[in-house]
């Protein structure tokens, strides 16, 4: 079955750029969506179809995915930004959605 | 406004069977693919079951095939989980999510629920 690999943990100070991997074979095959989920609450699309941006998130979310990697990217971290971060993929040879183990992302 | 609203956890003995409700508004139900996943104590998150919009195509987690159904009826904007045989494993909040068109795998979850509890234990 088709995995995805995430680092457990990203640390930033404020101020500074945040990038979260998402590891799998030929990921950039596929569309990845990013999620961000903050304690005791519901996930959040941050990401969609690589690097588009729904509605009301800021600009300074960003995606990009080629070859075996997919990357979020969050620049000017604020500490509001402190959640756990998901990746997601459809694998259409299982027919099944996919999520990366996720990321904790810290603000130092 | 979309709003999904889960109900039916709780407290199940291994072995049992629990089956959860969502139910969606603000959106045409039937337009959308619906999918529950589930996030264990401290762990990430699990995809269980995914639903097309009309309802005739189902898919499951290799972890839930064959212990769990997913269904749904469009009159009443709900969609369902009957979750049986349930072992330990199967505690999680479990939250169900909409996607953003009628057949699953082509898009996204634009709205997610506040989840439901079920803790499976003796």
């Amino acid at each position: 079955s088709y995995a995805l690999t995430q680092p457990p943990s990203v640390s930033v100070a404020p101020g500074e750029t945040a990038r979260i991997t998402c590891g799998g074979n030929t990921i950039g095959d596929k569309s990845v969506h990013w999620y961000q989920q903050r304690p005791g609450q519901a996930p959040v699309l941050v990401i969609s179809y690589d690097g588009d941006r729904p509605s009301g998130i800021p600009e300074r979310f960003s995606g990009s995915n080629s070859e075996n990697t997919a990357t979020l990217t969050i620049s000017r971290v604020e500490a509001g930004d402190e959640a756990d971060y998901y990746c997601q993929v459809w694998d259409d040879s299982s027919d099944h959605w996919v999520f990366g183990g996720g990321t904790k992302l810290t603000v130092l | 406004e979309v709003q999904l609203l889960e109900s039916g956890g709780g407290l199940v003995q291994p072995g049992g069977s629990l089956r959860l409700s969502c139910a969606g508004s603000g959106f045409t139900f039937s337009s959308c693919a619906m999918n529950w996943v589930r996030q264990a104590p401290g762990k990430g998150l699990q995809w269980v079951s995914g639903l097309s919009g009309g309802g005739s195509n189902t898919y499951y987690a290799d972890s839930v095939k064959g212990r769990f159904s997913i269904s749904r009826d469009n009159s009443k904007n709900m969609v369902y989980l009957q979750m049986n045989r349930l072992r330990a494993e199967d505690t999680a909040i479990y939250f169900c999510a909409k996607e953003t068109g009628p057949s699953s795998g082509y898009y996204n979850y634009d709205y997610w629920g506040q989840g439901t509890l079920v803790t499976v234990s003796s």
